[in-house]
């Protein structure tokens, strides 16, 4: 079965912190995602990657930046938290004929 | 407007009634069409695929799509308390595209 581990389940942090959440995904897929998800906002998507080293920005960037040093991992940075960033944050590979996406179990951040 | 309606909920049934969950779309050029299932607390899951037209089903769960009126329905038959989760509605167009638009989520809660 394909795994996507996100390293923190729930995260505490105060305003001006910097924030890394991790993704590490155990199926080879080129393609790695993350999204916040918020009620009635449901899923947006912050970055992309395609590969180790490319990255692109989805709908939502500002505030936000992303590593991809290793196939596996994808990393998501919060140079400086602010309030407006607490949320779920889902990190997913793509993979398989159907290019569905796997999800790890989210990162609850909250900023104070 | 949204490129993806869903309605929210929440959606309250008793055990066994039949459920019936529905998005629309705006951009006919989508051509792949999915549903996840996410459970509280947890990722989503890919729970039914579709490629473009018609109906598929697995088990109790019948996705259907219908590209003109630009429809997409999930219907579960003989609901369990276990089926109680979120469901997304998700879409993409063909091609190499990554990018997965959602729904922002029904909120299902079977009754037992």
């Amino acid at each position: 079965d394909v795994k996507v581990t996100q390293s923190s389940r729930y995260l505490v942090k105060r305003t001006g912190e910097k924030v890394f959440l991790e993704c590490v995904q155990d199926m080879d897929h080129e393609n790695m995602f993350w999204y916040r998800q918020d009620p009635g906002l449901g899923l947006r998507l912050i970055y992309f990657s395609y590969d180790v080293k490319m990255k692109e920005k989805g709908d939502i960037p500002e505030g936000y930046s992303v590593s991809r040093e290793k196939k596996e991992r994808f990393s998501l940075i919060l140079e400086s938290a602010s309030t407006n960033q607490t949320s779920m944050y889902l990190c997913a590979s793509r993979g398989g004929f159907t290019g569905e996406l796997f999800f790890g179990e989210g990162s609850r951040l909250t900023v104070l | 407007q949204k490129e993806v309606e869903q309605d929210p909920g929440p959606l309250s049934v008793p055990e066994g009634a039949i459920v019936s969950l529905n998005c629309t779309y705006s951009n006919s050029a989508f051509q792949y069409f999915m549903w996840y299932r996410q459970y509280s607390r947890k990722g989503p899951e890919l729970l039914m695929y579709t490629y473009s037209s018609g109906n598929k089903e697995d088990g109790r769960f019948t996705a259907q799509v219908d590209k003109s009126s630009k429809y997409i329905s999930l219907f579960i038959r003989d609901s369990q308390p276990s089926d109680s989760a979120t469901y997304l509605c998700a879409m993409r167009y063909g091609g190499a595209t990554n990018k997965l638009i959602f729904g922002t989520g029904t909120l299902l809660a079977v009754q037992p």
